[in-house]
């Protein structure tokens, strides 16, 4: 049971327009949500967060949404760069009992900004 | 220093062979972890370590052995490892609270032959 969604293997965005991305989850037990950047041969590297209680959190290009009622959130990069492309995690992290602070990752989305 | 180290970043080793994979941060982070993961999958959680004690094994088999050393090291220890197992395997390091979420190292690349 995949309990974190990201529902598009793939996106592709013109330099300079909005990229979204996208990610349900089905669990209400998590405190934060997190955004991952993966280059190929890299670990992911953290983006940015948002806590279970917030709706919005913005940081330079990348703001995150978050729909409590729908179990959905979205990253948004306005604008896109073309050093953007990569693959992107959305991961949920555990909020107590045994899963506390463990993070659970969906299957990603491929980012391809286009000069 | 905001890094963990990985090493090595690449490993090739027969199914008889014993190996040691090492992580390394100084960050002050009391939380490591183990993941692995496989192309175009996302990372899968192996081990947990809080305060230098393992607190979470998924189910790992016990050919993957980790160890804590102490609060700045993690070794993944290998043994009769299967072709299947090939995959790169990724540390991570975080405080226990707070909202960055954990720091991940390169990763090494293993392949069983």
């Amino acid at each position: 049971d995949q309990q974190v969604k990201q529902n598009s293997p793939s996106l592709s965005v013109q330099e300079g327009r909005i990229s979204i991305l996208n990610c349900d989850y089905t669990n209400s037990m998590f405190d934060y949500f997190l955004w991952y950047k993966k280059y190929p041969a890299e670990g992911p590297t953290f983006l940015i967060s948002i806590s279970s209680i917030k709706d919005k959190n913005e940081d330079g290009r990348f703001t995150v949404f978050l729909n409590k009622s729908a179990k959905h959130l979205s990253l948004h990069i306005v604008p896109s760069q073309p050093g953007d492309s990569a693959v992107y995690f959305c991961a949920a992290r555990g909020a107590g009992g045994t899963s506390y602070g463990k993070l659970t990752f969906g299957q990603g989305t491929i980012l391809t900004v286009h000069p | 220093d905001t890094e963990v180290t990985q090493t090595p970043k690449h490993l090739v080793m027969g199914m008889t062979n014993k190996k040691s994979l090492k992580c390394e941060q100084h960050m002050g982070h009391r939380a490591m972890y183990w993941y692995k993961q496989k192309a175009k999958k996302p990372p899968e959680l192996m081990f947990v370590y809080s305060y230098e004690k393992l607190s979470i094994n998924e189910s790992v088999p016990s050919r993957f052995s980790p160890e804590c050393p102490n609060s700045s090291l993690l070794n993944l220890h290998l043994h009769a490892l299967q072709p299947e197992d090939s995959a790169l395997y990724l540390c991570a390091s975080s405080h226990l609270q707070g909202a960055r979420g954990y720091t991940f190292g390169s990763g090494t690349r293993l392949t069983v032959v």
